[in-house]
């Protein structure tokens, strides 16, 4: 596609639930990040991708997250235990280099009831 | 760490008028990006402007300009003309060399007819 691609575009679970979220880059992109953005707040960094291997995670804030991109394009941010903390914007974002304009897609709202 | 402060939550001004929207960082490295990115309802953002550290002078796009302070570790942006268009919030970032993106806590700019 021509921009980069998130969904689902809202999704409402339950405390404790499983949820994915899915990124579908730029094409030709090869690096990709994942930011949260609570409400009235900046977004906060949460992992970066650098082709398939996860160049920076520091910013994951605890085990239940986790993301993965087996091969180099589409990404997953996985929340397993949902707490009704982690409701928020999810951003995702790609670049061709490390020093370019990152181009976002609109975001995944997660509401954890 | 890295900071990005803004510390006017919300500005507005009327149509046609000017604007400056303040941002202020902090970092011990010499060589980075700052940049101003617009973020509407929509929820995606979008790159307004760019500058680069090493350059002494200032970015301009069009209606949009900034004060780059390199000494001051000030990054305003100034925007000319303002249109409805331009009512947004408006988020100042600056980038490591490690391709984490930090972002402040945003500005929501008000533009009345």
């Amino acid at each position: 596609g021509a921009g980069v691609s998130q969904t689902p575009s809202n999704k409402v679970t339950e405390k404790g639930k499983y949820v994915e979220l899915r990124c579908d880059p730029i094409s030709g992109h090869t690096a990709l990040y994942w930011y949260r953005q609570s409400l009235g707040q900046g977004p906060e960094f949460l992992i970066y991708f650098q082709g398939t291997g996860a160049a920076d995670d520091s910013g994951l804030p605890n085990d239940r997250f986790f993301a993965v991109r087996p091969e180099g394009s589409v990404s997953t941010l996985k929340i397993q235990r949902t707490e009704r903390g982690d409701s928020a914007v999810y951003l995702c974002a790609s670049s061709l280099g490390t020093t370019g304009e990152l181009f976002f897609g609109e975001g995944s709202r997660l509401t954890v009831l | 760490a890295q900071t990005v402060t803004q510390s006017q939550p919300e500005m507005s001004v009327q149509e046609a008028e000017t604007v400056t929207l303040s941002c202020t960082y902090d970092t011990s490295e010499s060589d980075y990006y700052l940049f101003w990115y617009k973020q509407p309802p929509s929820r995606q953002m979008i790159l307004v402007i760019r500058q680069e550290a090493y350059k002494q002078q200032n970015a301009t796009e069009n209606r949009f300009s900034v004060n780059f302070q390199k000494a001051a570790k000030s990054f305003s942006l100034k925007i000319s003309d303002s249109q409805l268009g331009d009512a947004a919030m408006y988020f100042c970032a600056y980038l490591t060399s490690g391709s984490r993106l930090t972002f402040g806590e945003g500005t929501q700019l008000t533009v009345n007819p």
